[in-house]
């Protein structure tokens, strides 16, 4: 069965400091990848998607995360945090074959300290 | 504002009652997932409808059933409610069937069992 695994449920991290959020996949066939960010009080939201191409990905806010097929890794990085990207993140996974379920990791939330 | 709209923002009611939770797709989407998302289990997928017809099914409880309407607003029906059904419940749309659509997420209602 598929699985996500996302390392760190809680991260703490000061201004300016880089980000790295680990997610791992347990599914062998062809996936896609994907990084949703909840800030409080609101819904999730898209950060960025892998299918195809480029394994290194480029998302909103700066974000980036890189596809690693032999790892079945995606981690999520940014260069530097700000205090806005305090929330949660999860990591996502889909195949495309295998009945279209979406399956989510735990989560990460993420405090950055101003 | 992801288009996505989530009736009710709260629900409480009892252990062994029965509860319908709404959802209003994007315009224009065709495919409604659900989710039920609790402090020990994280984001558990539950059910995907596509255009009308149920197209997978993730963890989703006997108790438990949903639907997709001609107007492809969505309902999830909750019955026979117990203490651990207790979690916020969300909605997602996406425009089509294929596995690397964004999900586009609702606010979510939040279910209390007492």
């Amino acid at each position: 069965a598929q699985s996500v695994s996302q390392h760190n449920h809680h991260v703490i991290l000061s201004e300016a400091a880089s980000l790295e959020l680990g997610c791992n996949y347990s599914y062998g066939g062809t996936v896609n990848l994907f990084w949703y960010v909840q800030y409080p009080g609101q819904h999730l939201q898209l950060l960025l998607k892998y299918f195809s191409g480029d394994p290194l990905v480029k998302g909103i806010k700066g974000f980036e995360a890189e596809f690693i097929k032999s790892k079945f890794s995606f981690n999520l990085r940014k260069p530097s945090v700000q205090w806005s990207d305090t929330a949660e993140y999860f990591c996502a996974v889909n195949a495309r074959t295998g009945g279209f379920k979406t399956i989510f990791g735990a989560g990460t939330r993420l405090f950055v300290k101003a | 504002d992801s288009g996505v709209t989530q009736t009710p923002k709260h629900l409480i009611t009892a252990t062994g009652q029965r509860v319908t939770l709404r959802c209003s797709p994007r315009s224009g989407d065709l495919s409604v997932y659900w989710y039920q998302q609790s402090l020990d289990q994280g984001l558990q997928f539950l059910i995907q409808y596509y255009n009308g017809e149920e197209r997978a099914k993730g963890n989703i409880l006997e108790r438990f059933s949903a639907q997709q309407f001609p107007d492809l607003h969505s309902e999830l029906n909750l019955s026979s409610l117990e203490l651990g059904d207790s979690a916020l419940y969300f909605c997602a749309s996406s425009g089509g069937l294929a596995a690397y659509n964004e999900q586009f997420f609702g606010p979510g209602t939040r279910l209390t069992v007492l």
